[in-house]
């Protein structure tokens, strides 16, 4: 089975720097990705890691340590848009995907 | 046009009754999910399909079922609503390594 963890919440400044982490425990891997959600709305992709390292994406950046299990999210220069719960999510080599709780990230101004 | 769409978009209903949640999408691809998510647990599989004749149970199968009618066409039913399903319903198309998610069906079991 697939077990993933991040933080509930998370507070940050706008302007600032975040960093969100994710670690997983899984029987399969096949890629860890990112998305976005914000409230009533449907999840929208950010990310994809399959290998070790850092992918940047603009604002946005994306690591991954599959020795560790862990990933974490970067999110600079934060916008007041930012505010919105950041989905971790593995990929199984059967192409499914098991979610974590979410995170959800307010940015005060 | 929203290339994945869901119908209904809210639905209340009562305790024992047959609902039918439908996803429509025009990405063309194989590969649908139905998810289920509730406030604290994130996304949950209920069932996928990789193409018309093909369907699998995903965590949560029990009290549910699924029919894709065709590539573009993928159905949830609920035969016997019961309350611990009241929950926000996704639709999900698959391509390569992204999902598009459809705008979600708010259900409430009474």
């Amino acid at each position: 089975g697939q077990n993933i963890d991040q933080p509930t919440e998370m507070t940050a400044t706008e302007g600032a720097i975040v960093q969100i982490n994710c670690t997983y425990q899984t029987s399969g891997f096949n890629g860890l990705f990112w998305y976005q959600q914000h409230a009533g709305e449907a999840p929208t992709f950010l990310s994809y890691n399959v290998l070790d390292g850092l992918e940047e994406k603009g604002r946005f950046s994306s690591f991954l340590s599959r020795s560790k299990g862990y990933s974490y999210l970067l999110l600079k220069e934060l916008q007041m848009k930012d505010s919105a719960s950041y989905l971790c999510a593995v990929r199984d080599p059967g192409q499914n995907f098991v979610f974590g709780p979410g995170t959800r990230l307010s940015v005060l101004p | 046009d929203a290339d994945v769409t869901q119908t209904p978009r809210n639905r209340i209903t009562k305790t024992g009754k047959r609902i039918m949640l439908e996803c429509s999408q025009t990405k063309g691809h194989d590969r649908m999910y139905w998810y289920r998510q509730d406030p604290g647990l994130g996304l949950r599989l209920i069932y996928y399909s990789f193409d018309v004749k093909d369907i699998n149970k995903g965590e949560i199968s029990d009290g549910y079922s699924v029919s894709r009618q065709a590539q573009a066409k993928f159905s949830l039913s609920l035969e016997s609503a019961i309350p611990n399903q009241t929950a926000l319903y996704f639709c999900a198309t698959g391509m390569g390594n992204e999902q598009f998610f459809g705008p979600g069906t708010r259900l409430t079991v009474l």
